[in-house]
């Protein structure tokens, strides 16, 4: 099964319409990245959750972090059509002596006008 | 600032040919990472580099190969190209290999 599983898997809101992404973890999460990426393009660091309970926000974007560390979701307000892409979730994974993400599949997010 | 730049945007390969693909981090990051993202799927680590040492590996052949140079940047070998290597291949880099890492644009290859 997959290591982190994100839901939906693909979602369709109408423009000015909220939503919300979840990405839950079979592991403690270490720490827990959000990025952004359109089709076939690099991806865009959104933000950064490492405590439990942390939560953070950007422009329209909040993200939380549960405080058991295996869940995380993202929040979007009143969504625009810039807000359409995939969105990613990373977990953080030790490795010997540093890290490496190991990513969802991604949701993606399309936006109606 | 330049972000992580990667070299080229778009390769097409034949099966069984060789591919060299290159990453050049932000300036004052040491760290460089290189993932695998094929079609609906997530990205996957392959290696990370820091001070030109391999810090860690993926679950890829040993047909993947990469290395990184004094300057930092980084090449990427796969050797034997098969048709399922067709993907965007990404670099991130990071100042020390742990958080904060920023991802460049990708190299999109094709296999035919």
């Amino acid at each position: 099964s997959q290591e982190l599983e994100q839901s939906p898997q693909s979602l369709i809101v109408q423009e000015g319409k909220n939503l919300t992404i979840n990405c839950t973890s079979s592991k403690t999460l270490y720490g827990l990245y959000w990025y952004k990426q359109k089709y076939g393009e690099g991806l865009i660091f959104l933000m950064m959750l490492q405590k439990g309970g942390e939560e953070k926000s950007h422009e329209k974007i909040t993200a939380k972090l549960d405080e058991k560390k295996q869940q995380s979701s993202l929040h979007i307000t009143a969504s625009q059509p810039s807000h359409a892409g995939i969105y990613l979730c990373g977990a953080v994974r030790l490795m010997n002596r540093d890290d490496k993400i190991i990513f969802g599949k991604g949701t993606r997010l399309h936006i109606l006008p | 600032d330049a972000g992580v730049t990667q070299s080229p945007t778009h390769l097409i390969k034949t099966r069984g040919q060789h591919v060299t693909l290159r990453c050049s981090p932000i300036s004052g990051h040491k760290s460089v990472s290189w993932y695998q993202q094929v079609l609906g799927q997530g990205p996957q680590f392959i290696f990370q580099y820091y001070e030109k040492e391999e810090r860690g590996r993926g679950n890829f052949p040993d047909r993947f190969s990469a290395r990184q140079f004094p300057n930092y940047s980084s090449e990427l070998n796969v050797n034997a190209l098969l048709l399922g290597d067709s993907a965007l291949y990404l670099c991130a880099s990071s100042k020390t290999g742990d958080y904060g890492y920023t991802f460049g644009s990708g190299t999109r290859l094709t296999v035919v």
